[in-house]
């Protein structure tokens, strides 16, 4: 059974750190994408990085995707209050059918003012 | 444009009882999902619809649950009869052709 360990579980920070959210793996997937969920909402995307050690940029947020395509991180720098949410690592696997996901735990970020 | 909508929002039955859930994709998307995550563990895909026929059912726990896509439009997923490790949230996305998920805000199943 393929796993995905994301790290850290729970993160809470003062408005203006850096933090990085960790997503790994023994397997290797074809793509891996990034979700920020709200409570009482479902997961929202927000990149979806394909080659490994491709490294995406979204405004303060940076995306990796590790060279053996087994892991990723998401880095955030000088985050405020408005990144506060649960943040999802999601792989997919070699040969599955679109949306057929394997999802981390999430971390759930905390952004204090 | 509406989004992904999950009817309902929340569910309280009796163990042994007869759930429907229910999922309103985007319109025009022909891919659709079911997911579930219970409590303390990683959100898990159940099923995959293309239109009205089920392309990936891998991720069905056991025959109790039952997906159906009428006409591929709207989805239903029936859990009969429910047990308490049923209790979770279940999502559902849909998605077009090679595009991006969208996901409904799930339904809140709890079976006391």
């Amino acid at each position: 059974t393929q796993l995905l360990e994301q790290s850290p579980q729970f993160l809470s920070i003062q408005e203006g750190e850096n933090l990085t959210v960790y997503c790994n793996s023994s397997s290797v997937f074809s793509s891996l994408q990034w979700y920020r969920q709200e409570p009482g909402e479902g997961p929202v995307l927000l990149v979806t990085v394909v080659t490994g050690g491709e490294v995406k940029k979204l405004k303060r947020l940076t995306f990796q995707f590790g060279d053996a395509r087994k892991d990723s991180s998401l880095h955030i720098t000088a985050a405020q209050p408005g990144d506060t949410g649960l943040y999802l690592c999601a792989g997919a696997q070699y040969g599955g059918s679109q949306g057929n996901l394997i999802f981390g735990k999430g971390t759930k970020l905390s952004v204090k003012p | 444009e509406a989004g992904v909508t999950q009817f309902p929002s929340h569910s309280v039955i009796e163990k042994g009882q007869t759930v429907t859930l229910r999922c309103d994709p985007i319109s025009g998307h022909d891919n659709l999902y079911w997911y579930r995550r219970v409590m303390g563990k990683e959100i898990k895909f159940l099923l995959h619809f293309v239109k009205e026929s089920k392309q990936d059912e891998s991720g069905m726990p056991n025959n109790r649950f039952l997906a159906e896509r009428t006409g591929g439009t709207y989805s239903t997923l029936k859990v009969q009869p429910a047990e308490l490790e049923d209790s979770g949230v279940y999502f559902c996305a849909s998605s077009a052709v090679g595009e991006k998920l969208f996901f409904g805000s799930g339904t809140q199943l709890s079976v006391l």
